[in-house]
C-alpha cells in the first residue's frame, strides 16, 4: 500500500523566510510523485511531477527535489500570496488508472 | 479549473435520503475520478473512470455508487446519505492518468 506523510504540518514564516517542505513516501515502485497547491475553498491546483531521484522543478520561488525516500518543497523568499495548503502525492506502478494517493498537507502561512 | 464543473457547489440534506452529484468536463479527458477530503485524512479515492461505463471501486467506495453513461460526465450517487458522509468531494479528470486537474469541490452535509 502506497503511504505519504508530509511535515511539518503547518508552518508560518515570515516574508522572505526560505524553508523546506518534507514530503516522505513508500511506494512500490514510483511512477511519479505530484506537488499540488491548494487555496481554502478550492480544489488542488497542479505545481509539478517528479520521476526519478535525482530531478528538480522550479516554478518562480518553488523548487521540487525529489530522492529515493522523499521529496523537498523549497520555498525561497515567500511572499503573502504564497500561503495555501501544499500537497503531495504518489503513484505507484503497482495501480493502473487509480488515482494518487495523497498526503494530509502542510499547511503554510507567510505573514507581512 | 482546467474545464471542469462540479455541481452543487453546496448541499445540505438529511440521513437516509440519495444525493447525486455531477462533474462535467469538457477536456475530453478519458480518466475521471472522485475524491473526498477529510480533516485529519487528506483527499481519498472513492471511485474512479477510465472510459465510458468503465468504472473502478477506490479506497473509501463503501456507500457511494459511480456512473459515466457520456465521456464529459461522472455521477456520485450516495444511496441512502449518512452523517459520515458530511465531506467536501472534488472531481478530477486526467488524460494519462498522472497529472491530475481538480474541479473547485462540492460541500456536502448530511444531517
Amino acid at each position: 500500500e502506497d503511504q505519504v506523510t508530509q511535515s511539518p504540518e503547518a508552518l508560518r514564516l515570515q516574508e522572505g523566510e526560505s524553508s523546506s517542505l518534507n514530503c516522505s513516501y513508500t511506494v512500490s515502485g514510483l511512477r511519479g510523485l505530484f506537488w499540488y497547491r491548494q487555496d481554502p475553498g478550492k480544489g488542488p491546483e497542479f505545481l509539478f511531477t517528479l520521476y526519478s531521484a535525482g530531478e528538480e522543478k522550479e516554478k518562480e520561488r518553488l523548487k521540487a527535489t525529489l530522492t529515493k525516500k522523499e521529496s523537498f518543497l523549497h520555498i525561497t523568499a515567500p511572499k503573502p500570496e504564497d500561503s495555501a495548503t501544499y500537497l503531495c502525492a504518489v503513484q505507484g506502478t503497482g495501480g493502473g488508472a487509480d488515482g494518487l494517493t495523497f498526503g494530509k498537507g502542510t499547511h503554510l502561512i507567510i505573514q507581512p | 479549473d482546467a474545464g471542469i464543473t462540479q455541481s452543487p457547489r453546496h448541499k445540505v440534506t438529511e440521513t437516509g435520503t440519495p444525493v447525486t452529484l455531477r462533474c462535467h468536463q469538457t477536456e475530453n479527458h478519458r480518466y475521471m475520478y472522485w475524491y473526498r477530503q477529510d480533516p485529519g485524512h487528506g483527499l481519498r479515492l472513492i471511485h474512479y473512470s477510465y472510459g465510458v461505463k468503465d468504472t473502478d471501486k477506490g479506497e473509501v467506495s463503501d456507500g457511494y455508487s459511480v456512473s459515466r453513461s457520456k465521456t464529459e460526465d461522472f455521477l456520485l450517487t450516495l444511496e441512502s446519505a449518512t452523517s459520515s458522509q458530511t465531506s467536501v468531494y472534488f472531481c478530477a479528470i486526467s488524460e494519462s492518468t498522472e497529472k491530475l486537474f481538480f474541479g473547485s469541490g462540492t460541500q456536502l452535509s448530511v444531517l
